[in-house]
This record gives structure tokens, C-alpha cells and sequence, in this order.
């Protein structure tokens, strides 16, 4: 079946620097999907990817869809205390119905 | 504001004995979810209704079940808690269309964390 591997699977990182996960499946999707889960809280979706080399931008956060549609990034520029959490993917299959998401990241800043 | 509600947000329960965990929207979607999701651990989808379609993940055990009994509602009943069902569970909505089924975002409730003890 599909598989989506997300890494790294912790990232600790001082204010101000910058970070980034990133997502491959083992299969061609026809999107994916990025959420953010703030510690104790759920997932919070973020921004969806559906075009091959797709890249969008949200202020600080830049996501990547890959050519191959197979993997994607997000990027945040100058991480801020409040971009603390689990940050995770989920890809659907071009030929599935089921959203599968990865292990996610979990991302930690020190102020 | 519309939401994904779910109810309680914590619940215990002994081992072996049911429990109902509820959720209800008022974004009016179409599609309800369930997922399980344990200590640092992804999201697991457990099954879904797409309208009154029910879909069930084949590797989620027959312990679970669900019902949709109209479009704002959504139970997960547990009929046996073991203390492995410990865990986070959310229920998430999402509105899609019959042409691009599931290419729409998940909109989650908060969760309601089951202890079983």
C-alpha cells in the first residue's frame, strides 16, 4: 500500500534559524496536504499542493510539490517560538481514495 | 463560527466497557472521519461516511464501529475498550465532490482523549 515517510522526526532549532520537513511517497499523488498540530491541540490544515512544481508561500512558510508529484517540503524562514508543533503531510494517491498522512515533524525552538 | 465539535474531550472508561465518543458539525460537509492517533504517532483514519456510505479501513478492528445518523452527527462506539485503544480520537469533515472524491481538506475537531483503565 501507499507510504508516506516524512523526516526528520524531531527538529530543535534556535530562534531565527530556518527549518524544513520533508515528505516522500512511494506513490505519484494527486495532492498533498500539509497540517500543523500545536502540542495538545489537532491538526490544523495549513495549505494543499496539487500541481506538479507547485510552490506557494504563506509569510514565512514556503511548501514544494515535487515535479514527479512523488514529495514535498515546507520551509519556514526565521522560526518564531509560535511555530512550535507537529508539523505532518498527508498525500492522496492518484488512483486512491484514502489520505495518508506521514509521521510528521516535530518542531521545537528555543528562544 | 462553523465547526467540528466533539464530546467529551476527555473520557475514561474501564477496560471492557463500551463507550461512545461524539462528534457533530455545522459546516455541513458531506464526508466524516474518524482517526486514532497515539503518543507521536500520524493520524489514523479508522473509517469514514461519505454521506451515509460507510467506508471501513480494513486493517481497523471490529472492536470499532460507527454511526452517521444524519449529516451533523457522528459516533465512534468502542464495544470493548483494551488498553491499547488508549489513545487521541478525531473526528475530522471535510466537502467533496463526486468528481474529485477526497481532494479537500480535512477540517478537525479538537479530539477526545479515551483512557482506559
Amino acid at each position: 500500500g501507499q507510504q508516506v515517510m516524512q523526516i526528520p522526526q524531531y527538529q530543535h532549532v534556535q530562534e531565527g534559524e530556518d527549518f524544513t520537513t520533508y515528505c516522500n511517497s512511494s506513490t505519484t499523488l494527486s495532492n498533498i496536504q500539509w497540517y500543523k498540530q500545536r502540542p495538545g491541540g489537532h491538526p490544523v490544515f495549513l495549505i494543499q499542493l496539487v500541481k506538479s512544481g507547485e510552490v506557494k508561500k504563506q509569510k514565512r512558510l514556503t511548501f514544494q510539490f515535487g515535479e514527479a508529484k512523488k514529495n514535498s517540503s515546507l520551509h519556514i524562514t526565521a522560526t518564531q517560538t509560535t511555530d512550535v508543533g507537529t508539523y505532518f503531510c498527508a498525500g492522496k494517491e492518484t488512483s486512491g481514495s484514502r489520505l495518508t498522512f506521514g509521521e510528521g515533524t516535530q518542531l521545537t525552538v528555543n528562544p | 463560527d462553523a465547526m467540528v465539535i466533539q464530546n467529551p474531550r476527555y473520557q475514561v472508561t474501564q477496560f471492557g466497557k463500551p463507550v461512545t465518543l461524539s462528534c457533530s458539525q455545522t459546516l455541513n460537509h458531506n464526508v466524516m472521519y474518524w482517526y486514532q492517533q497515539k503518543s507521536s504517532q500520524a493520524p489514523k483514519l479508522l473509517f469514514h461516511y461519505y454521506d451515509k456510505d460507510f467506508n471501513n479501513e480494513a486493517d481497523t478492528p471490529d472492536n470499532f464501529q460507527s454511526r452517521r445518523p444524519n449529516t451533523s452527527f457522528c459516533f465512534l462506539d468502542i464495544r470493548s475498550p483494551g488498553l491499547g485503544d488508549a489513545a487521541m480520537y478525531l473526528c475530522a469533515t471535510s466537502n467533496t465532490g463526486r468528481r474529485l472524491p477526497y481532494n479537500s481538506p480535512l477540517h478537525f475537531g479538537n479530539g477526545t482523549r479515551l483512557t482506559v483503565t
